[in-house]
């Protein structure tokens, strides 16, 4: 199993760019999760989907867009991007999580530069 | 408002020197605390999941407690390898009904040949 697998592993944007961040995971899990890390601060939870077909925002959701056409994969895109979504970005699933109690496992991550 | 302090922020050991890191917390009925390690580059690779007061879990030279305020990651007899971030979260309300998984800043942790 590969578990879970995030492209690209790096990327550099100009200001007004877009772009989709692509995770894949092959655990079956329902939950799935898109985090923001940056230097200082603790990882921050962008959006995240209860399911196939269905998608939520979490504490940082301005900027964002996400979609779960299929249960395995979690998009997560950037319209228009700015200097301010540099960081680097995880994607994570797991098996449930109606109260964030299961465990989540990560992605290798794909760091983001947005010039 | 919940919240989630790790200290140190950073910690030196020498090989073999035992120590412990702490992650404090603030949340309203806890419903879990995690452990999850973090290589330079990586993504947070998961250690253990506590759910109740007194509880400990165990793996290699890696020990998790749990209080009713925080919990300790004890490290008996560090190696090289053992030289990473360690980062706790907890599940927090964030309001609607909902929750999320707040982490704290984590622990530099350098094990020192």
């Amino acid at each position: 199993n590969a578990g879970v697998t995030q492209t690209p592993k790096f990327r550099v944007l100009k200001t007004g760019q877009s772009m989709t961040l692509l995770c894949a995971q092959d655990m079956n899990h329902e939950y799935m999760y898109w985090y923001r890390q940056d230097p200082g601060m603790g990882l921050r939870l962008i959006h995240y989907s209860v399911g196939e077909g269905t998608t939520a925002k979490g504490e940082v959701p301005d900027g964002y867009n996400v979609s779960r056409l299929k249960k395995q994969n979690f998009l997560l895109g950037l319209e228009s991007a700015a200097p301010s979504q540099t960081s680097v970005y995880f994607c994570a699933s797991s098996r449930w999580g109606v109260t964030f109690t299961d465990t989540q496992y990560f992605g290798p991550g794909t760091r983001l530069t947005v010039l | 408002e919940d919240q989630v302090t790790q200290s140190p922020e950073a910690l030196r050991l020498q090989e073999g020197e035992s120590s412990s890191l702490n992650c404090s917390y603030t949340v309203s009925g806890l419903r879990g605390l995690f452990w999850y390690r973090q290589d330079p580059g990586k993504g947070p690779e998961f250690l253990f999941t506590l759910y109740s007061a007194g509880e400990e879990k165990e793996k290699e030279r890696l020990k998790a407690t749990l209080t009713k305020k925080e919990s300790f990651l004890h490290i008996t007899a560090p190696k090289p390898e053992d030289s990473a971030t360690y980062l706790c979260a907890v599940p927090a309300y964030s309001g609607a009904g909902s929750y999320q998984l707040t982490f704290g800043k984590g622990t530099k942790l350098s094990v020192i040949p």
